[in-house]
């Protein structure tokens, strides 16, 4: 299994700000997805970063908000930018087990931010 | 478009009880993959089932079940004898083929809350 960690673990943020999140994997992977968990709700999808092509945006998200790179096949920041109370949630990457989407994702232990 | 429903929002048991969540799920693709996760209140994400659209049977694997049936559109997880530790977030998750330029994704159900009281 891939081991995912995430900088920062939290951060409290105020409104208008920006925050860059890291994630690190420790394996070279072509795939990486990027979720936000709004409080006490599911996962959904923010984008999907492959290296060495632009990041592909879910619907409700744009690359303006939710910038995002993907320099080298371990690595990937998502920014939130120009933030507001209602960012306030915990944002995930994940990678899924080599062969693709269709095995399981290995997810990172999540982003708790917090925007004042 | 691929959705995921978990009717059941927050489930209390006592230990030692069996307890079901259930999973329902719709798409138009015939190959497809269902997925468990556990959320516990740590907040990590871990991995607990894979199943694909070809393969019916039934999975055990220590207190854990799933049922799978394809005519109802359900896969249904079971905790046999619940722990105090089985307290989590369960999602229940689709992969599809997203419509933006054909990349592939996990589709979420919004998760069970279960809380196993002593």
């Amino acid at each position: 299994s891939a081991v995912i960690s995430q900088k920062p673990s939290r951060d409290i943020c105020q409104r208008g700000t920006s925050l860059t999140i890291q994630c690190q994997v420790d394996s070279q992977v072509t795939m990486m997805f990027w979720y936000r968990q709004q409080p006490g709700q599911s996962l959904t999808l923010i984008a999907t970063a492959n290296q060495g092509s632009e990041a592909t945006y879910e619907s409700g998200f744009v690359i303006d908000k939710f910038p995002i790179s993907r320099p080298n096949l371990t690595f990937s920041t998502l920014t939130v930018s120009n933030m507001s109370p209602e960012d306030s949630s915990i944002y995930l990457c994940s990678v899924p087990r080599a062969g693709g989407i269709y095995n399981e994702q290995f997810f990172g232990p999540g982003t708790r931010l917090t925007v004042l | 478009a691929q959705k995921v429903t978990q009717a059941q929002t927050e489930i209390s048991v006592v230990e030692k009880e069996d307890v079901t969540l259930d999973c329902v799920y719709e798409t138009r693709d015939t190959t497809y993959y269902l997925f468990w996760y556990k959320q516990p209140p740590s907040g990590e994400l871990v991995f607990l089932i894979r199943r694909n659209s070809f393969d019916e049977q039934n999975e055990i694997s220590g207190r854990y079940s799933w049922n799978f049936q394809k005519s109802t559109s359900s896969f249904n997880f079971t905790i046999t004898a619940s722990q105090v530790v089985d307290s989590a977030v369960y999602f229940c998750a689709l992969s599809e083929m997203s419509g933006q330029g054909g990349s592939e994704k996990l589709v979420f159900g919004k998760g069970t809350k279960l809380t196993v009281n002593p």
